[in-house]
């Protein structure tokens, strides 16, 4: 079954220090999106992309953030400085379709960032 | 915009027992509900899920019922089995263009032998 993959499975980092969460999306998929999750609290959605460009973004997604497709299969989030707020559980999905054609997410096993 | 509401934040059941998680959303727009299971360690993996032109939808031990007008949808696994224990989140959206999904915040599940 295919699969969206992500790396590194877990990153630490230095506060303040830049880092880029990379994900390969499932080949046909149209759709990508970034969640993140801090330990125990719910899946919170970062931002959408499609058609090379994010069609929506969250409060959360500031200027720190940004998001690229850089070739054909890879799915980057680079967060740019970071801060101890930032650890958390960073998961990749990507669909199909938009919600218009159902087809669900697929989500990636996640990248676990801690800051120190 | 949508806010999605989920409980119970944990729920024990005996083995061969149901167990039921209930949500509540707060868009009427709102209209695909999909319920995603999370693994330790791992990303949530959708489940099942509903549209809004349905009210219930069964796959083998799983169903989920929605109920549009008091905006609830819940979760029923019947017959639970050791390999249920995991983390469900319920979550919504919408079709109009706006293509995210909001998650509640999830029900720790545990079978109990």
């Amino acid at each position: 079954e295919p699969e969206v993959t992500q790396t590194p499975s877990h990153q630490v980092t230095q506060m303040g220090q830049e880092v880029i969460l990379r994900c390969v999306p499932i080949s046909n998929h149209l759709y990508f999106y970034w969640y993140r999750q801090i330990l125990g609290q719910k899946v919170e959605f970062l931002v959408s992309f499609y058609n090379n460009e994010i069609s929506e973004k969250s409060e959360i997604f500031d200027d720190q953030f940004s998001v690229e497709r850089p070739d054909g299969s890879n799915f980057t989030l680079k967060i740019r400085s970071t801060k101890l707020e930032d650890s958390a559980m960073y998961f990749c999905a990507s669909s199909e379709l938009s919600q218009g054609g159902g087809s669900g997410y697929t989500f990636g096993s996640g990248t676990r960032l801690t800051v120190v | 915009g949508e806010n999605v509401e989920q409980h119970p934040s944990t729920l024990s059941v005996q083995e061969g027992d149901s167990a039921v998680i209930k949500c509540t959303y707060s868009d009427s727009a709102s209209n695909y509900f999909p319920w995603y299971k999370q693994e330790l360690g791992k990303g949530p993996q959708l489940i099942i899920d509903i549209r809004s032109n349905v009210g219930e939808k069964k796959d083998q031990r799983i169903a989920v019922t929605l109920n549009k007008t008091a905006k609830h949808f819940s979760l029923h696994i019947t017959e639970t089995q050791p390999e249920d224990s995991a983390v469900y989140f319920c979550a919504a959206s919408t079709t109009d263009g706006d293509d995210k999904i909001i998650f509640g915040k999830g029900t720790r599940l545990h079978i109990l032998p």
